[in-house]
C-alpha cells in the first residue's frame, strides 16, 4: 500500500514569504502525482498533476517538482498572499497495471499566510 | 462549465434510515469514485468504477453500495447508516485517456451526519 506523508503539517508564514511544501512516498512505481488545494468545509481543487516521466509542472505562482526515484514531490509557491490559505493535500496514483485509478493522499499541509 | 456536483451537500440522518448521495459529472468521464475523508485518517476511497456496469471496491467499502447504469451518474447508497458512516464524502472523476487527462475532479463533498 502506498504511503504518503506531507511535512509540516501545520505552516505560517507572513505574506509576501516563498515557500515549500514537501510530499513523500513510499512506492516509486507510480504513473503520476497530483497537488489539489482544499478550503475548509470545501472541496478538493486541482492544482498542478505531475506525469511520472515529468520533473515538475508550473502554473502561476506554483511550482510542483517530482524526484521519482527519491520518492519525494515539492509545491513551490512564491509571494505568498492570505488567499492561499488553505489546506494543501498531495496524492498519488500508483502505475496503471498495479492498482487502475484509485489517488492515495497524504494528511495535508495546513497553511496560513497572515497579512 | 465541467464539474462534479453532489447532492444533498449536508444531510443528518438517523441510523438504519436508507439514504443515497449523489453524484454526477458532464465531462464525458469513465471513471469516477467515492472518497471519504475523516479527521486525522484522511481521503479513503469507497468505491470506484471504470465505465458503465463496472464497479470495485476500494480500500474502506464496507456499508456502501454503488451503481454506475449511466456514464454521468455514481450514486453512494447506505442501506443501513451507522453513527461510524458520519464523515464527509467526496465524488470524483476522470478521463481514462493518456496525460493530462488523468486529471482526477472532485465533487464539493456531502457532510453527512448519522445519529
Amino acid at each position: 500500500k502506498q504511503e504518503v506523508t506531507q511535512i509540516p503539517a501545520a505552516l505560517s508564514v507572513p505574506e509576501g514569504e516563498n515557500l515549500v511544501l514537501n510530499c513523500s512516498f513510499t512506492d516509486s512505481a507510480i504513473y503520476n502525482l497530483q497537488w489539489f488545494r482544499q478550503d475548509p468545509g470545501k472541496g478538493l481543487t486541482s492544482l498542478l498533476l505531475i506525469q511520472s516521466s515529468q520533473r515538475e509542472q508550473t502554473s502561476g505562482r506554483l511550482n510542483a517538482s517530482l524526484d521519482k526515484s527519491s520518492g519525494r514531490s515539492t509545491l513551490y509557491i512564491a509571494a505568498s498572499q492570505p488567499g492561499d490559505s488553505a489546506t494543501y493535500l498531495c496524492a498519488v496514483r500508483l502505475s496503471f497495471v498495479n492498482s487502475g485509478y484509485e489517488l492515495n493522499f497524504g494528511k495535508g499541509t495546513s497553511l496560513l499566510v497572515t497579512p | 462549465e465541467a464539474q462534479v456536483t453532489q447532492n444533498p451537500r449536508y444531510l443528518i440522518t438517523v441510523t438504519g434510515k436508507k439514504l443515497t448521495v449523489t453524484c454526477s459529472q458532464n465531462m464525458n468521464h469513465e471513471y469516477m469514485s467515492w472518497y471519504r475523508q475523516d479527521p486525522g485518517l484522511g481521503l479513503r476511497q469507497i468505491y470506484y468504477s471504470m465505465n458503465v456496469e463496472v464497479t470495485d471496491k476500494g480500500d474502506v467499502p464496507e456499508g456502501y453500495k454503488v451503481s454506475r447504469k449511466e456514464k454521468r451518474n455514481f450514486p453512494l447508497i447506505l442501506e443501513s447508516p451507522s453513527p461510524n458512516q458520519t464523515s464527509l464524502y467526496f465524488c470524483a472523476s476522470s478521463s481514462t485517456g493518456q496525460g493530462r487527462y488523468n486529471e482526477q475532479f472532485f465533487g464539493p463533498g456531502t457532510r453527512l451526519t448519522v445519529l
